[in-house]
């Protein structure tokens, strides 16, 4: 069974920094695409980052680039999102979501980490 | 950076009926289109994928179709449960971008 279970989110004061866990189960880790988005209360969906399975391929939304740093673990299947100069509308739920090689869609996600800048 | 736009925004619809949410995107984008469904409190889920490819488990009411810039997303004969948020998300280009979603309540 495919498994995503996000940590590392919390309260944490603008300006600040956080670290975003993300271990995954039930499939070979290192051959899927991943990602982040997040969810701001009450509001819809924004993709945030994209590291491929195989190349290393990493993109951001502009919103966080230079602030954010998307990376992962193949030995440990996991993805880590590092979170620096917070601010208070990066307020968010945040998703890691998987990826087929190739593919475009996210095919399963977590349960989501709440992180609060205030 | 494409744009997606949905209609309606809310939908309050009777068990039975037939749902139709559309999605338009700013640019071509082929068939790089993306379904989901978020339920209250819980993460989406993928419907379709490719505009019209059913994922694996998802009932069969549920269809996708379109390509280019026009998009829609059917549920034959809504049921209780369908009551959910749906968003369309293309991988056409990064950055990825999600549609603003279409709640649909049930009457």
């Amino acid at each position: 069974e495919v498994q995503l279970v996000e940590s590392g989110g919390g309260l944490v004061q603008p300006g600040g920094s956080l670290r975003l866990s993300c271990a995954a189960s039930g499939f070979t880790f290192s051959t899927y695409n991943m990602n982040w988005v997040r969810q701001a209360p009450g509001k819809g969906l924004e993709w945030v980052s994209f590291i491929s399975g195989s190349t290393g391929t990493i993109y951001y939304a502009d919103s966080v680039k230079g602030r954010f740093t998307i990376s992962r673990d193949d030995a440990k299947s996991s993805l880590y999102l590092q979170m620096n100069s917070l601010r208070a509308d990066d307020t968010a739920v945040y998703y890691c979501a998987r990826g087929p090689t190739g593919s475009g869609f996210f095919d399963y996600w977590g349960q989501g980490t709440l992180v609060t800048v205030s | 950076e494409i744009v997606l736009t949905q209609s309606p925004d809310f939908q309050s619809v009777t068990p039975k009926e037939k749902v139709t949410i559309t999605c338009r995107a700013s640019q071509s984008i082929g068939n790089n289109l993306h379904w989901y469904q978020q339920k209250p409190d819980q993460s989406p889920k993928l419907l379709i994928k490719y505009a019209s490819q059913s994922f694996s488990g998802v009932p069969s009411r549920f269809t996708g179709s379109g390509s280019g810039t026009d998009f829609t997303l059917t549920i034959n004969s809504l049921e209780a449960e369908d009551a959910a948020t749906y968003y369309c998300h293309q991988s056409s280009s990064f950055p990825f971008t999600f549609g603003p979603g279409t709640k649909v309540d049930i009457k």
